[in-house]
């Protein structure tokens, strides 16, 4: 059974960067045709998809959030990261990590984190 | 960006009745359409994926319809653990995007 668990700061300061990794168990990172995803909730809020990386490396962003954001897989460690440069409060959110599969649904969720952007 | 709408935003209803969500696409998804359930402090959970697929243990009282811009989700006799928020979610276009939920509520 695949499972995913989201790790990094709990806190981060307006203008910096919020990096998260997540962490892959019962299944390589490289196996296999899945997205692996970035899916955001600010508290009380709708889904927003962030970002997701192939197993082949290709990335698409959302362009929402495309000149901010960076999705990376290090297959060492069986983990994949994101990093969001120059964050304001809106960018405070529970933060999940997920796989998507047959097409790009999201089959394996993370538990998620929340991740606030404030002073 | 395909912008998705649900409605009702809230629907209020007993265990036991048939619940009906709508998800209104602003273009064709073609079938490329699925469902989630979300209760709160966790992750979603996946439902129905292309439109009428259920995904694997799903529960045979969760049923997805529809193509092109309108899409629905039966629940056709509400079980107590059912009352949640339901997100639908396209993939035809990037990026793919997620209505902004139904809540499922008792009355």
């Amino acid at each position: 059974q695949v499972q995913l668990q989201e790790s990094g700061p709990g806190l981060v300061k307006p203008s910096q960067t919020l990096s998260l990794t997540c962490t892959v168990s019962g299944g390589s990172i490289t196996s296999g045709s899945y997205y692996w995803s970035w899916i955001r909730q600010p508290a009380g809020k709708g889904l927003e998809w962030v970002g997701r990386i192939y197993s082949s490396g290709s990335t698409n962003y959302n362009p929402s959030l495309k000149s901010r954001v960076t999705i990376s897989v290090d297959t060492s460690k069986n983990q994949f990261s994101l990093n969001l440069s120059s964050v304001t409060a809106a960018d405070t959110a529970v933060y999940y990590c997920a796989r998507a599969e047959g097409g790009s649904y999201l089959v394996y969720w993370g538990q998620g984190t929340l991740v606030t952007v404030s002073s | 960006e395909i912008v998705l709408t649900q409605s009702p935003a809230t629907l209020s209803l007993s265990p036991g009745e048939r619940a009906t969500l709508s998800c209104r696409a602003s273009q064709s998804v073609s079938s490329y359409l699925a469902w989630y359930q979300q209760k709160p402090g966790q992750a979603p959970r996946l439902l129905i994926y292309d439109a009428s697929n259920r995904a694997t243990g799903i529960p045979a009282r969760f049923s997805g319809s529809g193509s092109g811009t309108d899409f629905t989700l039966t629940i056709s006799s509400l079980e107590p653990e059912d009352f949640a928020v339901y997100y639908c979610q396209q993939r035809s276009n990037w990026p793919h995007t997620f209505g902004q939920g139904t809540k499922l509520e008792i009355k």
